[in-house]
């Protein structure tokens, strides 16, 4: 059972453009929804997460936009560089569960010089 | 990789021999999971521990198991190694108490033939 389901499973966006990812998740009960960057060969690494009380978060270049009706949250990364050219997963874990993250099946991204 | 080492990086084994996985952490976290990950399944958890020999099933763990005789040491262990198992392994770590994100360590990449 998939539990957080990505899309689009890869992007391609100009140097400048808006890269956004967009993840659905199932389960009522995830109160943390985190985004990792991966690069080849490397462990993904946390870039920016939220909880369901704010709609919004943003980091620099980085803003998680979150619908807890729809049960939807997407990452949208602002004048996208060729460095942000990465693996990017979501993922969400619930209280109480060990911290166990369910994570989507990754969007790989190329950002285009 | 932040206080997350993995042993190998890389091994190849064959069909049928049990193949045993190291992840060290150099600081006291009280949660530490295996994760495998795949092309077009993102990260699934295999078993995931929450103290010195408290160890749980994940979504994958059929074929594996785990253990965690120190808090620094979690081990993974494939009993009978099958070519379905091959894949790439990560580690982690989560956060402190007030953080759920997790640290990743850089992986093995295990190949069963």
């Amino acid at each position: 059972q998939q539990q957080v389901k990505q899309s689009p499973q890869s992007l391609i966006v100009q140097k400048g453009g808006i890269s956004i990812i967009n993840c659905a998740y199932e389960n009522t009960a995830f109160d943390y929804f985190p985004w990792y960057q991966q690069f080849p060969g490397k462990g993904p690494a946390l870039l920016i997460a939220i909880r369901p009380d704010v709609s919004e978060k943003k980091e620099g270049r980085f803003t998680i936009s979150f619908n807890k009706s729809a049960k939807q949250f997407s990452l949208h990364i602002m004048d996208s560089q060729p460095g942000d050219s990465a693996t990017y997963f979501c993922a969400a874990s619930k209280s109480g569960s060990a911290r166990q993250l369910t994570f989507g099946s990754g969007t790989q991204l190329t950002v285009l010089p | 990789d932040a206080g997350i080492t993995q042993s190998p990086r890389h091994k190849v084994t064959e069909t049928g021999t049990p193949v045993t996985l190291r992840c060290h952490q150099t600081e006291n976290h009280r949660y530490m999971y295996w994760y495998r990950q795949d092309p077009g399944h993102g990260l699934r958890l295999i078993h995931y521990s929450y103290g010195v020999k408290d160890t749980d099933k994940g979504e994958v763990s059929d074929g594996y198991s785990v253990s965690r005789s120190k808090t620094e040491d979690f081990l993974l262990t494939l009993e009978s190694a099958t070519s379905s198992q091959t894949s790439v392994y990560f580690c982690a770590r989560s956060g402190t108490n007030s953080s759920y994100g997790y640290t990743f360590g850089s992986g093995t990449r295990l190949t069963v033939v």
